[in-house]
Order: structure tokens, then C-alpha cells, then sequence
């Protein structure tokens, strides 16, 4: 079945360590790519996406993703976390050859301690 | 300002109740959709409108009916109300292969 994989489910770390998040899809063709942030108590945003070009995508917040399309990969990375970083992390595909229909991940729970 | 607003943004009820959840978004979107969040942050799709035509339903009880009076609204309904139908409910909306916007959330809890 085509799918959207979230390689952890929670991950905890403390204030300036380093973040990556897995993201893997397995839609062929051609996808776009999301990483979407829910911060406690607030809706979702849009952290960053890809639609072609330079597979390594900066987005908000320091946040930066990069796509492996050998890999079907779509890693979230954050050099050095804040307390303001704690959130739930989805990412989400859509693919050409399902319609563009937008597909989330079961979404991280990221835990920042101070 | 806001760009997709729900209301009403908590809803608690009783089990075999009926129950509606609003929509509108003021961007010019053309497609609508339903997100469930389950209690375990999954997001699945429920539900998609292109120019109040319905073009995606999942697999979701027939108890559930969406309803789209005109491209902004998306409303989204829920007959005898269950348990297991307590989620948050995402609306969202975008043009046509660009980012999601969503809405708040209505938080369900059926009791």
C-alpha cells in the first residue's frame, strides 16, 4: 500500500542537541513533499516543502529537510533545538500518480527539555 | 483574518446525538477537505470538495456526511454520534497542488 512512515514515534532531547526526523514514502513518480509542525494547543502550519529543484530545502525556524529520491526519504533536520521546538512533526506526500492527493505520516512527538 | 476558521472549536456530547462542525475558509480555494486526528495524532483524510463537488471519500461511516453549500464552506455532519468518533477534525483547504492550510480544530469528545 502506498504509505507516508514516521520512523519515531516520540523523541526526547534537551535544549542544542541536534534534531533529524525520518520521513519515508513510497509513492513512485512525481511527489511533493511536507513537513508540517503542530505546535501545543495551536493548528498546523507549514514548516517547509518540496516541489523540484535543490533537494535540500530550508525552512522556518531553522528547520531544513532534505529529499533522497533513491532513498524515497525526506529527513526533518534542526541543527540545534529550543524549548519552542517541542511540537508534533507530520510529514506529508503527494504524488502525481495518486492524484496529488495529500498523504500524512502518523506524526512525531517532539519533547524539547530545557 | 483568519484563513480557515471551524467552529465550534471544542464539542462535547453524548453518545447517539447529532452533531455538526462548520467551515469556511476566505482564501479563494477551490478544494476543501476533512482531517481526523486520532488519539494517536494519526491524520487521515475524510473527506474532499473541489468546487462543492465531492471528489474523495474515504472509507469513513455513512453516519458522517459532509455538506458544501458553496466553494468556501464545508461543513461536516455526524449522525448518532459513537465513542469511537471522539478526535480532533481538521478542515483544510488549498489550490490545486499547493500547501494545505488549515483550520484550528474542533475537538469531539463524545461521551
Amino acid at each position: 500500500a502506498q504509505s507516508v512512515s514516521q520512523h519515531n514515534h516520540h523523541v526526547i532531547l534537551s535544549e542544542a542537541a541536534s534534531l533529524e526526523l525520518g520521513c519515508n514514502y513510497s509513492y513512485g513518480g512525481t511527489v511533493n513533499l511536507f513537513w508540517y509542525v503542530q505546535y501545543p494547543g495551536q493548528h498546523l502550519q507549514l514548516l517547509l516543502k518540496y516541489f523540484s529543484g535543490d533537494p535540500l530545502v530550508k525552512g522556518i525556524k531553522g528547520f531544513e529537510a532534505e529529499f533522497i529520491k533513491s532513498k524515497f526519504s525526506f529527513n526533518l533536520r534542526k541543527p540545534s533545538v529550543q524549548w519552542s521546538d517541542t511540537a508534533e512533526y507530520f510529514c506529508a506526500v503527494n504524488a502525481r500518480r495518486n492524484d496529488y492527493k495529500l498523504s500524512f505520516g502518523a506524526g512525531t512527538t517532539v519533547t524539547v527539555r530545557a | 483574518d483568519t484563513a480557515v476558521s471551524q467552529t465550534p472549536k471544542y464539542l462535547v456530547t453524548q453518545m447517539g446525538n447529532d452533531k455538526s462542525i462548520k467551515c469556511e475558509q476566505n482564501l479563494g480555494h477551490d478544494t476543501m477537505y476533512w482531517y481526523k486526528q486520532d488519539s494517536k495524532k494519526f491524520l487521515k483524510i475524510m473527506f474532499s470538495y473541489n468546487n462543492k463537488e465531492l471528489i474523495i471519500n474515504e472509507t469513513v461511516p455513512n453516519r458522517f456526511s459532509p455538506k458544501s453549500p458553496d466553494k468556501a464552506h464545508l461543513n461536516l455532519h455526524i449522525n448518532s454520534l459513537e465513542l469511537g468518533d471522539s478526535a480532533v477534525y481538521f478542515c483544510a483547504s488549498r489550490r490545486t497542488n499547493s500547501p494545505l492550510h488549515f483550520g484550528n480544530g474542533t475537538r469531539l469528545t463524545v461521551t
